[in-house]
């Protein structure tokens, strides 16, 4: 009831190709669903979040969809570069308890450039 | 710069050892959380403080113990450890535990 299932475990893409990773949540009461961006080395940094009242969000080169009958989300990044190699977490969770999330696995995203 | 900071990065220890991790949050939240990073795993949440009052504790083994002295300081001490033990431990801070997280570098702990 409380998983989040992240696939693929691991991606490559060329530059400038569309990076797309996916994940499905089972827990109908989350309505607070970011995503987490890991860089060697570093702790995971809020990338963007959407709230089901919307299918899909985008900031700059990054997009959020949500189908809320699938439980299903993902994130798209377009134009993808070699500075966007790094690990990526979906999570999931309610928005009145926005610290008490569900991750998924993680991705490993790897651009050639 | 990351506004949650942990030391040691790194740490090798014994399984017979005692030793402690730091986490100093700059940001002015009231709590703060420890996490523990396995490969290809989850994050698992392990403790919640909220205003220095632990409010959850994921059925973590004793063997880790966690210290919150004040709303920017938390410590994790750790003794007798297992090798499985050996993982990534972030730290972060939220301005409540309502809002979203922030994370420290982490820690990278080896037990041998």
């Amino acid at each position: 009831q409380q998983q989040v299932k992240q696939s693929p475990q691991s991606l490559i893409v060329q530059k400038g190709g569309i990076s797309i990773i996916n994940c499905a949540y089972e827990n109908t009461a989350f309505d607070y669903f970011p995503w987490y961006q890991q860089f060697p080395g570093k702790g995971p940094a809020l990338l963007i979040a959407i709230r089901p009242d919307v299918s899909e969000k985008k900031e700059g080169r990054f997009t959020i969809s949500f189908n809320k009958s699938a439980k299903q989300f993902s994130l798209h990044i377009m134009d993808s570069q070699p500075g966007d190699s790094a690990t990526y977490f979906c999570a999931a969770g309610r928005e009145t308890s926005g610290s008490r999330l569900t991750f998924g696995e993680g991705t490993q995203l790897t651009v050639n450039p | 710069e990351t506004g949650v900071t942990q030391t040691p990065r790194h740490l090798v220890m014994g399984m017979t050892n005692k030793k402690s991790l730091k986490c100093e949050q700059h940001l002015g939240h009231n709590a703060m959380y420890w996490y523990k990073q396995s490969a290809k795993k989850p994050l698992e949440l392990m403790f919640v403080y909220s205003l220095e009052e632990r409010v959850e504790n994921n059925s973590v083994p004793s063997r880790f113990s966690p210290e919150c002295p004040n709303s920017s300081h938390l410590f994790l001490h750790l003794h007798t450890l297992q090798p499985e033990d050996s993982a990534l431990y972030l730290c972060a801070s939220s301005r409540d535990i309502n809002s979203p997280l922030h994370f420290g570098n982490g820690t990278r702990l080896t037990v041998t």
